[in-house]
């Protein structure tokens, strides 16, 4: 069946260091994945895609990876700061947009 | 309004009432989706309109959930006889597929949702 994974455990990092998070897939062959924010009692707000023949987008702070042979994307968020303290999910472009459950980052002062 | 719109943002029922929940997308956004989200769970696809299409109905949990979408633009989504697990925050959002260098993409734009809970 068709599984897009995010870890369910929340990061927590301290101010100012890297934010990994991590977007394993099987069984989708997407034209592109994308990511998004989430902050409480809001619905989720777009920040970057990539293509399937990408390997790396920059934005700012933000950098995502693509890797369609490991079937999985990383998304870094570098020098982070506590206002970057909410829920990341990743979305597959498959038919339709397809969404993770999301990962909660904690970016402690 | 330039953005997705909700309503109403809170509704409180009794348990086998029905609600009636309204999206209305960004003008010209030809795609719409419903999610629901429960209390620290993830998006939860229910269904899905695309154009003049037949709806992708295939997240819809029970036959107590139903959608339409009017002319093309807002949307409502219909919980017939409520129960108590039906209580959630429910998400819209639209979105437009834009022809890019690379190919055309879809890019979520959604609401602030209607917060459901069911006594």
């Amino acid at each position: 069946s068709q599984k897009i994974e995010q870890n369910s455990e929340a990061l927590n990092i301290q101010e100012g260091k890297t934010a990994t998070l991590t977007c394993n897939y099987t069984n989708y062959s997407p034209a592109y994945l994308q990511w998004y924010r989430q902050d409480p009692g809001r619905g989720p707000v777009f920040l970057l895609l990539i293509r399937e023949n990408e390997k790396e987008k920059r934005k700012e702070r933000l950098k995502v990876t693509f890797d369609t042979t490991l079937k999985q994307s990383l998304f870094h968020i570098t020098a982070s700061q506590p206002a970057d303290s909410a829920t990341y999910l990743c979305a597959l472009y498959f038919q339709k947009l397809v969404f993770g459950t999301g990962t909660r980052l904690l970016v402690s002062p | 309004g330039a953005g997705v719109s909700q309503s109403p943002s809170n509704k409180v029922t009794e348990k086998g009432k029905d609600v009636e929940l309204r999206c209305d997308p960004i003008s010209g956004h030809t795609a719409l989706y419903w999610y629901r989200q429960s209390l620290g769970q993830g998006l939860e696809f229910l269904i899905y309109f695309q154009g003049n299409s037949a709806p992708d109905k295939s997240g819809l949990p029970s036959d107590r959930f139903s959608a339409e979408r009017t002319g093309g633009s807002v949307s409502t989504l219909t919980i017939q006889r409520t129960q108590q697990e039906d209580s959630a925050v429910y998400l819209c959002a639209s979105s437009q597929r834009v022809g890019l260098a690379g190919g055309p993409v879809e890019t979520q734009y959604f609401g602030p949702g209607t917060r459901l809970l069911v006594l």
